[in-house]
């Protein structure tokens, strides 16, 4: 069964930082794109990030583009999300996701909340 | 960027009745490799979303048959055939041809 478990969120002040993480189990990790989407209090879903299989290659919505930074480490069949700069808006639901062309199987997201 | 435009926002339907939501692109979502990166997911109340609909029209595992996607270019459509209770949630469609984006979302509910 696939199993995708996010964790590290919490309460982080404005112009902080926070790194979230996603373990991935019941799948060959190092066959898959992941993805990052977000999702704020009563609103809709919202891509982040994307890694390819390799780790390779990286891509961001502009809306994070220079504070975030997604990775993976493929030994420890783990997805990664460090977070810079963090801002008000950043408030959300984290959910890792596999996928390429389509986001098949998702975790239940961890939340980070950013205030002072 | 791409923007998927939804329509209705939200939809009321009454059980045993089909339902059928919009999704329209700013830009045609052929990928340069052939194929069209729309899916459709549905999210529960405080549940994670879930894959319905992968590449237009193809039924992810364990999907119900009374769900069907259609469309091609910048216009697609999800149809519920004969809506169950279990589907009221919010319905996204989702482009992945050029980076990723959501449509807004639509709430279907039971009349």
């Amino acid at each position: 069964e696939v199993q995708l478990v996010e964790s590290g969120g919490g309460l982080v002040q404005p112009g902080g930082s926070l790194r979230i993480s996603c373990a991935a189990s019941g799948f060959t990790f190092t066959n898959y794109w992941m993805h990052w989407v977000r999702q704020a209090p009563r609103r809709g879903l919202v891509w982040v990030s994307r890694i390819n299989s390799y780790g390779t290659l990286t891509s961001y919505a502009d809306s994070v583009k220079g504070r975030f930074t997604i990775s993976r480490d493929n030994t420890k069949n783990t997805l990664y999300l460090q977070m810079n700069n963090l801002r008000a808006e950043d408030t959300a639901v984290y959910y890792c996701t596999r996928g390429g062309g389509s986001l098949e199987n998702w975790g239940q997201g961890t939340l980070v909340t950013v205030s002072s | 960027d791409i923007v998927l435009t939804q329509t209705p926002l939200s939809s009321p339907v009454t059980l045993g009745q089909p339902a059928s939501i919009s999704c329209r692109s700013s830009r045609s979502l052929v990928h340069s490799d052939g194929n069209t990166y729309l899916s459709w997911l549905h999210q529960r109340p405080g549940q994670p979303p879930r894959l319905l609909i992968y590449k237009v029209s193809n039924r992810f595992s364990g999907v119900p048959d009374r769900f069907s996607g259609s469309g091609a270019g910048t216009d697609f459509t999800l149809r519920i055939s004969r809506v169950e209770a279990e589907d009221v949630g919010v319905y996204y469609c989702m482009q992945a041809t050029q980076l990723g984006t959501f449509g807004q979302g639509t709430k279907v509910e039971i009349k």
